[in-house]
């Protein structure tokens, strides 16, 4: 059964903290990983990525995948207290192609 | 539209009672999603569609789903005879195509009581 793993599933930190989320998959025949930052809005993309090792960068926020080992890391640098919300991984196969299989999140809340 | 438009934001309808959503995806996206969120989870993915096809419905959880996109542009997700446990988020997505990043609508609420 395909599925997504997020982790940790909550954290806190101090504005100025660095903090790595994790997202782990079992995905048949693997196509692409999507990042979403949700607020109280709707899930806002972040970044997709569909090759290993290539990093995508996007102001303090990077992101990684690793096909082999089956996880991709977010990174997000000198956080800000805007950068609190829910964090969420999805991962499409090119089985059907017709769904993005969602992780639970992270809640990362930043603290002044 | 400049993004992913749902209406109602919030609906709450008593059990027994049928609701329709709707949801205005960006224009010229081909492929459009809904989505059901609980509290604390991730999205749960219901239906696709490319253009007017349904092509994929195996998340909708029960008959008293259904959802349609005509023209290939609109889309309504249907719920018959509410129960309680359809009381969630369903969110609405679009994409470019299909193996391209989606973007959601901010969403209705749907409480039934």
């Amino acid at each position: 059964e395909d599925k997504v793993v997020q982790s940790p599933l909550s954290l806190v930190v101090h504005e100025g903290d660095t903090v790595t989320l994790n997202c782990s998959y079992e995905v048949t025949n693997f196509r692409s990983l999507l990042w979403y930052k949700q607020e109280k809005k709707a899930p806002t993309f972040l970044f997709m990525l569909t090759s290993s090792g290539i990093e995508k960068k996007s102001g303090r926020l990077s992101s990684i995948l690793d096909k082999k080992e089956l996880f991709s890391i977010l990174n997000i640098t000198a956080t800000q207290t805007g950068d609190s919300a829910v964090y969420l991984c999805a991962v499409k196969n090119s089985n059907t192609g017709n769904q993005f299989y969602f992780g639970t999140g992270t809640s990362l809340t930043v603290i002044p | 539209g400049a993004g992913v438009s749902q209406s109602p934001r919030y609906k709450v309808t008593k059990r027994g009672q049928d609701v329709a959503l709707r949801c205005d995806p960006i224009s010229g996206h081909v492929s459009l999603y809904w989505y059901r969120q609980a509290l604390g989870q991730g999205p749960e993915f219901l239906t696709y569609f490319n253009y007017e096809a349904q092509q994929d419905k195996s998340g909708l959880p029960n008959d008293r789903f259904s959802a349609e996109r005509p023209e290939g542009s609109i889309s309504t997700l249907t719920i018959q005879r509410t129960e309680q446990r359809d009381s969630a988020m369903y969110r609405c997505a679009s994409s470019l195509g299909r193996q391209l990043e989606a973007f959601f609508g901010q969403g209705t609420r749907l409480t039934v009581v």
